[in-house]
């Protein structure tokens, strides 16, 4: 089974503060991803990443940054949190081009106060 | 840019009653995806359809796709419980990218 682990399931965090989120897959997958989820707004891609250090831009990348050293690692950065980051993150993996399976991870409720 | 919406965006059922979410885009579609978000849980992969008009059925759930291959939609025949959760259609306009759709959340009313 395709394992997507995130390192929080909740994590608290003040505004400016420099926020780690961390994504692990055990599959070998190319591609990662970034999304946050919002009440209303469903998944919005954050950034992504088909391959080791090489990075791409989602919908909604302002305030973000993301690095991935290593096949199974994604991290999302959040360079100086503010309140209005305060949501649901879900980080996802899929094997090859559109139209393979997006496996989710857990996900990580960030509040921002 | 590619838009997908979805409808209706909440429905309550009471149970034993049918439920459809729809999903339509603005631009002709390669494939879609369907996912099930149960309530505190992460987005699971139901199935893709990559064919026109195509249909699939997975027990009590039957997905289309449509003849343009601009929309689709899943019908759960006979709601139970254990459908509760969000639906969402997942369309991928690029080679990597995905756009998933607003999602509706279904209740069950046992």
């Amino acid at each position: 089974d395709v394992k997507v682990t995130q390192s929080s399931r909740y994590l608290v965090k003040r505004t400016g503060e420099k926020v780690f989120l961390e994504c692990v897959q055990d599959m070998d997958h190319e591609n990662m991803f970034w999304y946050r989820q919002d009440p209303g707004l469903g998944l919005r891609l954050i950034y992504f990443s088909y391959d080791v250090k090489m990075k791409e831009k989602g919908d909604i990348p302002e305030g973000y940054s993301v690095s991935r050293e290593k096949k199974e690692r994604f991290s999302l950065i959040l360079e100086s949190a503010s309140t209005n980051q305060t949501s649901m993150y879900l980080c996802a993996s899929s094997f090859g081009t559109s139209g393979d399976t997006q496996y989710f991870g857990p996900g990580t409720r960030l509040t921002v106060l | 840019g590619q838009q997908v919406m979805q409808i209706p965006q909440y429905q309550h059922v009471q149970e034993g009653e049918d439920f459809t979410t729809y999903c339509n885009s603005s631009t002709t579609l390669s494939n879609i995806q369907w996912y099930k978000q149960r309530p505190g849980g992460h987005p699971v992969f139901l199935i893709q359809l990559v064919k026109s008009g195509e249909v699939k059925k997975q027990k009590r759930l039957t997905f289309q796709f449509g003849e343009a291959k601009k929309n689709s939609s899943l019908h759960i025949t006979a709601t139970q419980t254990t459908d509760v959760g969000t639906y969402f259609c997942a369309v991928a306009p690029g080679t990597y990218k995905y756009i998933f759709g607003t999602g509706t959340r279904l209740k069950v009313l046992a």
